[in-house]
């Protein structure tokens, strides 16, 4: 099992913020990894996949960056949006894992 | 439109079972490989089980290994998960979620959830 170590846990940002969440792998994985945003009461939405590739339709604020056991998501300007909860997960070898998630919070 | 849709969730109690269904429509569904996917209430993602385009590859979760079956009917675009000898600790959201194709990554789709609760 590839065990995932995701920070921080909650993280208070302004608007116009630069943010990043940190995910570190039990061993390498290349970079099958993805990045998820949920807000709640909604199912997960893909942002990033193979580590640093933006989903079709993600705003280009969201990056991804990262190969082996390290990686991370930033946020360029935070918006009012993008207060929500964060996932990273592995998809490079069953069974597929996910990070413990981050909230970003309004501070 | 691309969409994910389940059902079959509810209340039952320990040792009950129950069938969720995921109903697939705007694309087709033959072609990707699918997944189970959970979120008990207050709580991160867990991935539960992946099926194969065919049916053929499954994988489980050991939380839930022998207990529950994934299992898909191409020609109804339709996605399920049989869950025996449920517990406590199986309340949860289920969501079913579509693979991206290869060469892309991660879950691309996802439908809305169904609320499974176990409790007498």
């Amino acid at each position: 099992v590839i065990w995932m170590t995701q920070s921080p846990s909650l993280l208070s940002a302004s608007t116009g913020d630069r943010v990043t969440i940190s995910c570190r792998m039990s061993q390498g994985i290349s970079s099958y990894l993805a990045w998820y945003q949920q807000k709640p009461g909604k199912a997960p939405e893909l942002l990033i996949y193979a580590a640093s590739t933006l989903q079709s339709g993600v705003p280009s604020r969201f990056s991804g960056s990262g190969s082996g056991t390290d990686f991370t998501l930033t946020i360029s300007c935070l918006q009012s949006e993008d207060f929500a909860t964060y996932y990273c997960q592995q998809y490079y070898s069953f069974p597929w894992t996910f990070g413990q998630g981050t909230k970003v919070e309004i501070k | 439109e691309v969409q994910l849709v389940e059902s079959g969730g509810g209340l039952v109690q320990p040792g009950g079972s129950l069938r969720l269904s995921c109903a697939a429509s705007g694309f087709t569904f033959s072609s990707y490989e699918m997944n189970w996917v959970r979120q008990a209430p207050g709580k991160g993602l867990e991935w539960v089980s992946y099926i194969s385009s065919s049916g053929s590859t499954i994988y489980y979760a050991d939380s839930v290994k022998g207990r529950f079956t994934i299992s898909r009917d191409n020609a109804k675009n339709s996605l399920y998960l049989q869950m025996n000898s449920l517990r406590a600790e199986d309340t949860a959201v289920y969501y079913c979620a579509r693979e991206a194709r290869v060469g892309a990554g991660g879950f691309d789709i996802w439908g809305q959830g169904t609320m499974v609760t176990v409790s007498s």
